[in-house]
């Protein structure tokens, strides 16, 4: 069974940084794409992230563009999002997602990160 | 960046019920089209992949159709465990983008 279990949401204050974690497991984890999606609070949802299977291409939108990085450890079948030079607007629900195969299926419970001072 | 219009942003219809939910796409997407339920709490759940594959478990009750820029998810009979907020998701280009929401309540 896919299981994607997400942490290190909290309290943070502007400007600060945060590196958000996934476990994967149930699956071969270094043969798919890897995804974070955000919702804000009774809000839509926001795709924030994708990578590679090797890690060697990255994509982002233009809002967190040069502030979060996403990255994997494929060794240890874990996702990262480090957010750096947070704002109130990056308060949301993040959640891991598997990109491929099907596309989006497989989504985390979520960890929130509440941006505030 | 493709957007993705919802349509309509909310829905009341009664147990039974055909009910059919819209998103237009920006620019042609081919079939590159995900819709989604959430309920309150919960993580989204992926209904339908690729415009018009059912997810594995998911009631046939559930399914999705269009090509290019316009997308139809329809609930053939409505249930009550139905209630939910449903999204559409392009996966066609970067970036990602959803749909803003269809909120469906019982009436």
């Amino acid at each position: 069974e896919v299981q994607l279990v997400e942490s290190g949401g909290g309290l943070v204050q502007p400007g600060r940084s945060l590196k958000l974690s996934c476990a994967a497991s149930g699956f071969t984890f270094s043969n798919y794409y890897m995804a974070w999606v955000r919702q804000a609070p009774k809000k839509g949802l926001e795709w924030v992230a994708t990578i590679s299977t090797s890690g060697s291409r990255t994509y982002y939108p233009d809002s967190v563009k040069g502030r979060f990085t996403i990255s994997r450890d494929n060794a240890k079948s874990s996702l990262y999002l480090q957010m750096n030079s947070l704002k109130s607007e990056d308060t949301a629900t993040y959640y891991c997602a598997r990109e491929r195969d099907p596309p989006f299926a497989y989504w985390g419970q979520g960890t929130l990160v509440t941006v505030s001072s | 960046d493709i957007q993705m219009t919802q349509s309509p942003s909310f829905l009341s219809a009664s147990v039974g019920d055909r009910v059919t939910i819209n998103c237009k796409a920006s620019q042609n997407i081919n079939r590159y089209l995900n819709w989604y339920q959430q309920k309150l709490g919960e993580a989204p759940k992926l209904l339908i992949y690729n415009a018009n594959s059912l997810q594995t478990g998911i009631p046939s009750r559930f399914s999705g159709s269009g090509s290019g820029t316009d997308f139809t998810l329809t609930i053939s009979s409505l249930q009550p465990e139905d209630v939910a907020t449903y999204f559409c998701l392009q996966h066609n280009s970067w970036p990602r983008t959803f749909g803003g929401g269809t909120k469906l309540e019982l009436k």
